[in-house]
């Protein structure tokens, strides 16, 4: 089993949709929980960090369920420029900062 | 303030040569980390650096080397290449003071394409 697992997609919306993402791990000692975007052939950028709490910014909402070990992003009132590969990564307890990727989602948002 | 800085952006090798890449981490950030990215897939941890060792090791190969110099700045070193070897390798780098739970920031990346 992979340590973060999501749906590759692709999911094809159309501007103003609201799309959601979610995303599982494996390792209960799994210590932080991030969203990463990806644009073709460019490197990861860091779009928000997922708390227990639920977070918010902007048009995104991350929310994560330790119980369940999931973790989800939902978009709002989506643009033609959230189109992208949205990486859900986490960082094991290990001391080390190594991040654990999936293997992204890949939403495409159409006119 | 730049960011973190690869070289080269783009390489193309044949099998069985070897590689360097190399990474200079964010400015006040003493730690990095390096990743490969194959097509279709999400980055896999290669290795990590700090403090000029190298603190942790993914599921990669010896082919798989690098170093960390006393600026912090990184090298991969690649030996034997194979076909499978090509992807797209980031660097992150990060500061040991952070803590353990922060994100990474990548840099551009460098495309390695094997023949």
């Amino acid at each position: 089993r992979k340590e973060v697992e999501q749906d590759p997609g692709p999911f094809n919306v159309p501007e103003g949709a609201t799309v959601a993402f979610n995303c599982t791990y494996s390792n209960s000692a799994s210590q932080s929980f991030f969203w990463y975007r990806q644009d073709c052939r460019k490197e990861p950028k860091l779009l928000m960090s997922v708390y227990s709490s639920g977070n918010e910014d902007g048009r995104f909402t991350a929310q994560l369920n330790r119980a369940s070990q999931y973790i989800s992003l939902l978009i709002r009132d989506s643009k033609l420029s959230d189109s992208a590969t949205y990486l859900c990564v986490v960082i094991l307890n290990t001391g080390f900062q190594k991040l654990v990727f999936g293997t992204g989602t890949r939403l495409l948002v159409s006119p | 303030d730049a960011g973190v800085t690869q070289s080269p952006t783009h390489l193309i090798k044949t099998r069985g040569q070897q590689v360097t890449l190399r990474c200079s981490p964010k400015s006040g950030h003493d730690t990095v980390s390096w990743y490969q990215q194959a097509l279709g897939q999400g980055p896999q941890f290669i290795f990590q650096y700090y403090e000029e060792e190298e603190r942790q090791r993914g599921n990669f190969p010896d082919r798989f080397s690098g170093h960390q110099f006393p600026n912090y700045s990184s090298e991969l070193n690649v030996n034997a290449l194979l076909l499978g070897d090509s992807a797209l390798y980031l660097c992150a780098s990060s500061s040991i003071q952070g803590g353990g739970n922060q994100p990474q920031h990548f840099g551009d990346g460098t495309r390695l394409s094997i023949l």
